[in-house]
């Protein structure tokens, strides 16, 4: 079965500091991609980032970067610099393909906290 | 560029009623996507539709059905409702398949907060 676990409820950070969220998954798929979601209070879902099991190379946008650990099936989210704009819950999430189409399987979320 | 939009934005319902939620995507955007939010179960992809074809299909029973008219908006119909299935549906839009070999980045309306009671 696809799972995705975050296995953190809550996280802060400092402002300015660079702060890592935890996601790892399982899939028997040797096709299938890796996103990461940003909610703020406000609900509306901001795609953050993606990595293809294939790619060989760790996804980067801005000051967002994605930690792809294949053999540990880890998926981590790397934030440098972090802003108290950044303050939201943040969704680990994967695209498996299953009964003939595909499927986004996400994880329960991180809320994290900017501290100024 | 106006964004995603989803009507109505709240909405009330009993239990038995059925209910149709709208979302008219990004101007030149043929895919839409649609997901449930609730605190129990999270996020799950209900089921992503292109062309007015359903692409994609998230493990959702018969009661949750969609359709895709050919200005790409889209509607998501819920008949006898349940309590569990009060929740924020969110939809998103991107100009191809949002799911398949790749990604197409997608955007996400503000959502529509169904409560059942």
């Amino acid at each position: 079965a696809q799972k995705i676990t975050q296995t953190q409820p809550g996280m802060f950070v400092q402002e300015k500091e660079a702060v890592t969220l935890d996601c790892t998954y399982d899939t028997s798929d040797p096709s299938y991609g890796l996103f990461w979601y940003k909610q703020p209070s406000s609900g509306e879902m901001i795609f953050l980032i993606y990595q293809g099991s294939y790619d060989q190379q760790n996804a980067t946008e801005g000051r967002y970067s994605l930690n792809f650990q294949k053999a540990r099936k880890s998926a981590n989210l790397v934030i440098s610099a972090s802003q108290l704009g950044d303050s939201a819950m943040y969704f680990c999430a994967m695209k498996h393909s299953g009964a003939g189409s595909y499927q986004l399987t996400f994880g329960k979320g991180t809320k994290l906290s900017v501290i100024p | 560029k106006a964004g995603v939009t989803q009507t109505p934005r709240y909405l009330i319902k009993t239990r038995g009623q059925q209910v149709t939620l709208s979302c008219s995507p990004i101007s030149g955007h043929r895919s839409v996507s649609w997901y449930q939010q609730t605190p129990g179960q999270g996020l799950q992809f209900l089921f992503e539709y292109f062309s007015e074809t359903q692409r994609n299909k998230g493990n959702f029973p018969g009661r949750f059905s969609g359709r895709q008219f050919s200005n790409s908006r889209s509607e998501m119909n819920v008949s006898t409702l349940e309590l569990g299935d009060s929740a924020l549906y969110l939809c998103a839009s991107s100009p191809q398949p949002s799911l398949g070999f790749g990604y197409n980045e997608q955007f996400f309306g503000p959502g529509t907060r169904l409560t059942v009671l």
